[in-house]
């Protein structure tokens, strides 16, 4: 079964908002990490919280992180036509582990940004 | 330096054939995982390799299914008897030793008719 959820599972925007994605996980975990999808194809890496995390911020990025209710969230600031992309969080499949393992994914926010 | 490749990009093939995906990580990373993309099941994990030993096999759907990687580096996934529900897109991802981000390869869409 899916670890993370996300929601919504779409959102459209006019360009310049702000967007906001959540995610909802069920186990323990060390890191949470989020992964944006062009195209169906490859993912790009492009923020990891770690469990003693409350936020974190890269560029205009924004995630955070609440273990107590168990999500996490993605604040995209001032959107761009290029930030167009599907988003996923992931989690480790074993949880408590902090270096490398395979993933779980959510089913993602499908993101549009309308020029 | 160069990304993680996959090929080949776009595979058709008939059911109850064979195919082999095939994956080149990111020079140097230890850790190499397999992953398929469906509409209906999403983004799942089949097999994660530390080295060329596989300590997390847990993903890999059924015995049709199954991968090695050898010398630390190249890796090939097999799908023997392919049936149509196989159809999806496999990512391959690579990461540095117990670094948990994951670079992913383009895929390999594969279509079963």
């Amino acid at each position: 079964s899916q670890q993370g959820e996300e929601d919504p599972q779409a959102l459209s925007i006019q360009e310049g908002e702000n967007a906001t994605m959540n995610c909802s996980y069920k186990t323990s975990i060390n890191n949470l990490q989020w992964y944006r999808q062009n195209s169906g194809r490859g993912l790009v890496h492009l923020i990891l919280i770690r469990s003693n995390e409350r936020e974190k911020h890269s560029g205009r990025l924004r995630v955070t992180l609440d273990t107590s209710k168990k999500s996490s969230s993605l604040l995209i600031t001032a959107s761009r036509a290029a930030d167009t992309a599907s988003y996923f969080c992931a989690t480790a499949l074993r949880g408590s582990g902090g270096g490398a393992d395979g993933l779980t994914f959510g089913k993602g926010t499908h993101l549009i940004i309308q020029p | 330096g160069a990304g993680v490749s996959q090929s080949p990009s776009n595979k058709v093939t008939e059911k109850g054939k064979d195919v082999e995906l095939r994956c080149d990580p990111i020079s140097g990373h230890t850790a190499l995982y397999w992953y398929r993309q469906s509409l209906g099941q999403g983004l799942e994990f089949l097999i994660y390799f530390q080295g060329n030993s596989a300590p997390d096999k847990s993903g890999l759907p059924s015995d049709r299914f199954s991968a090695e990687r050898t010398g630390g580096s190249v890796s090939t996934l097999t799908i023997q008897r392919t049936q149509q529900e196989d159809s999806a897109v496999y990512l391959c991802a690579s990461s540095p030793y117990l670094t948990p981000e994951q670079f992913f390869g383009p895929g390999t869409r594969l279509t079963v008719l």
